[in-house]
């Protein structure tokens, strides 16, 4: 049973610590999605790979997030320097882009709190 | 944009009986694909199922059906015989392609159902 795994399950840290959140897509899929979940705002896209590249980060605060594939197996989401607005679950996702709107499988998410 | 709109924000039944979370959304795309998704108390979004818009059959898995209206752009889904372990938050979500040529799933807002025993 194919499945998106994510890591940490859960992480707290102080405001202006650097966080790194990892996610390793299902096997033979080639588009990672990166949202987040917040009570307010539901569940927002923040960024999203075809094939590794990055196609569309527009919903990512860009002075404090990166995001990246550094090869097929492993997304990153990172936060430099975090602050308390941040604390959300971060959710990663995978598909196959076959035609337009693959299924997108979730990962378990990160609960990230900033303190 | 697209939107989509969950108008129940919480639903509380008992077990046995049946539940109809609605789902309505808003696009200008001919070809669109909906999707809903579960997440239990757990936290994880479960999968359920993905329809797209030339697709207007009803579908039935199990005691979950889904109903797919396009003259009324609603795609509601009912649980039949509601059991403790439906109890969970369900997203309807609704496809957009942006113009760089990428794709996103826009969610609801969310129903939280409770079923008792």
């Amino acid at each position: 049973d194919a499945r998106v795994t994510q890591t940490p399950r859960h992480k707290v840290t102080e405001m202006g610590q650097e966080v790194t959140m990892r996610c390793q897509p299902i096997l033979g899929h080639n588009t990672v999605f990166w949202y987040r979940q917040t009570m307010m705002q539901g569940l927002e896209l923040l960024a999203y790979f075809r094939n590794r590249a990055p196609l569309d980060d527009s919903g990512m605060p860009k002075d404090r997030f990166s995001a990246e594939m550094p090869d097929a197996t492993l997304a990153t989401l990172k936060i430099q320097p975090s602050e308390p607005r941040d604390s959300a679950v971060y959710f990663c996702a995978s598909g196959l882009a076959i035609g337009l709107a693959d299924t997108q499988y979730f990962g378990p998410g990160t609960r990230l709190t900033v303190l | 944009a697209q939107k989509v709109t969950q108008a129940q924000t919480e639903i509380s039944v008992v077990e046995k009986e049946d539940v109809t979370l609605d789902c309505v959304y808003e696009t200008r795309d001919t070809t669109y694909y909906l999707f809903w998704y579960k997440q239990p108390p757990s936290g994880e979004l479960v999968f359920l199922i993905r329809r797209n818009s030339f697709d207007e059959q009803n579908e039935i898995s199990g005691r979950y059906s889904w109903n797919f209206q396009k003259s009324t752009s609603s795609f509601n889904f009912t649980i039949t015989a509601s059991q403790v372990v439906d109890s969970a938050v369900y997203f309807c979500a609704l496809s957009e392609i942006t113009q760089g040529g990428s794709e996103k799933l826009v969610f609801g807002k969310g129903t939280k159902l409770t079923v008792n025993p």
